[in-house]
């Protein structure tokens, strides 16, 4: 069963608008909540991460939001532009097993101009 | 510095070919993932590795070994391919830096490798 679920499945913005991708997740063994971007043809790569004692981090453009008693967290992308245009995946890192990272299903952002 | 580099980039296997997937990082990580990636699924685990000749399952390993007998190389293999693999595989090392209590994680991902099995 997916541990670590992910919406929408897609989402269109208008440039300068605010993009919205909510997590929500089930096992209280993840201590770490990374996002992650990818472009078409490469691996995914780092945007953000919050630990579980903070409510929200913020950097640039990005921020996320964090709710540790509703398990749930979320990428807010103000000012979207085009060049945001991607799939973003939301993750959870277990403290044990190998700092392994469960993965949510991905959301593919459009932003047109 | 490469970061993590995989081997080869595409391939298209018949049904009951094996083949074997490599992963090398430059980076001295000690932890080293294979995921597969498929539409609308994200990213799954399929094994992992805490160190050299280590190995461990993940969350999808059925149809697949690994190996790790140097700490820079994770090898995948695919025994006998089946469609069911097709797939984008990742492979990614990871590393911590920072005190306890505010310790940060990285991982670092490859390009991936499109495999298509026919």
């Amino acid at each position: 069963q997916q541990q670590v679920k992910q919406s929408p499945q897609s989402l269109i913005v208008q440039k300068g608008g605010i993009s919205i991708i909510n997590c929500a997740y089930e096992n209280t063994a993840f201590d770490y909540f990374p996002w992650y971007q990818q472009f078409p043809g490469k691996g995914p790569a780092l945007l953000i991460a919050i630990r579980p004692d903070v409510s929200e981090k913020k950097e640039g453009r990005f921020t996320i939001s964090f709710n540790k008693s509703a398990k749930q967290f979320s990428l807010h992308i103000m000012d979207s532009q085009p060049g945001d245009s991607a799939t973003y995946f939301c993750a959870a890192r277990r403290r044990t097993s190998g700092s392994r990272l469960t993965f949510g299903e991905g959301t593919q952002l459009t932003v047109n101009p | 510095n490469a970061g993590v580099t995989q081997t080869p980039k595409f391939r298209v296997l018949k049904t009951g070919q094996s083949m074997t997937l490599l992963c090398a990082q430059d980076m001295n990580h000690e932890y080293m993932y294979w995921y597969r990636q498929d539409p609308g699924m994200g990213l799954r685990l399929i094994h992992y590795s805490v160190g050299e000749g280590t190995t461990a399952k993940g969350e999808v390993p059925d149809g697949y070994n690994v190996s790790r007998l140097k700490k820079q190389n994770f090898l995948l293999g695919l025994e006998s391919a089946a469609p069911s693999q097709t797939s984008v595989y990742f492979c990614a090392s990871s590393y911590s830096v920072g005190p306890e209590g505010a310790r940060r994680y990285g991982y670092t991902f490859g390009s991936g490798t499109r495999l298509t099995v026919v």
